[in-house]
């Protein structure tokens, strides 16, 4: 069965970076887009960017462009998240979701990790 | 980037009951590439639909997704009491995936 499964939760002074893994199994590795979303608490869902395991290629959201990183290491099919430059503003639950979609553009998240706290705190 | 607005943004009803929420887009969705998620307390959200009706794996037959362009619904036929939860609908009909605010279903 597909199960993503990720790092435990992490405390952060402003300023600190974060990385956050995603190690997935019960599929192909190569075979879908892998996503990174966050929900700070009480709110809604962020869609943060995604990686291509196949070729690396990657994409983010306009809003994390400078400070977010998303790689993967495909011998232990296994995502990461790194997020620099925190503020309170980055304290969220962050979740590694993969894509459904058969082809480009059609992006769903279909399975996803059990999430990971980050709370940036001085 | 597409703007999702669902609507109301909490819904009061009764097990048995028939549930219609709404999400409207601030511009076409290509291809009608909007999913739905279901979010319970605690847990990481559960795709419901994606590419406007298409349920997925294991979702029972009372979630239906219909609309097209700007205007899609997600319609439960008959509320079951694990049906209370929060719902976000989703597009990626551009490259900036985006999310609506969510609707609470609350009884």
């Amino acid at each position: 069965q597909v199960q993503l499964v990720q790092s435990g939760a992490e405390v952060r002074k402003p300023g600190a970076t974060v990385k956050v893994s995603c190690k997935t199994s019960g599929y192909i590795f190569t075979n879908n887009y892998l996503h990174w979303l966050r929900q700070a608490p009480g709110q809604g869902l962020e869609w943060m960017g995604w990686i291509i395991p196949n070729t690396g290629a990657i994409s983010y959201a306009q809003k994390f462009q400078g400070r977010l990183t998303v790689t993967k290491d495909t011998s232990i099919t296994t995502v990461y998240m790194e997020l620099s430059s925190l503020t309170s503003d980055d304290t969220a639950l962050y979740y590694c979701a993969r894509d459904g979609g058969k082809t480009r553009g059609e992006e769903f998240f279909d399975f996803w990790g059990q999430g990971t706290l980050v709370t940036v705190s001085s | 980037d597409i703007v999702l607005t669902q609507s109301p943004g909490t819904l009061s009803l009764f097990p048995g009951e028939r549930a219609a929420l709404s999400c409207r887009a601030s511009q076409s969705v290509r291809n009608n590439y909007l999913a739905w998620y279901q979010q319970r307390p605690g847990q990481a959200p559960r795709l419901l639909i994606y590419d406007a009706s298409i349920r997925a794996t294991g979702i029972p037959d009372r979630f239906s997704g219909s609309g097209s362009g700007t205007d899609f619904t997600l319609t439960i036929s008959r509320l079951e009491p694990e049906d209370f939860a929060v719902y976000y609908c989703q597009q990626s009909g551009t490259a900036s995936l985006t999310f609506g605010g969510g609707t609470k279903l609350e009884i």
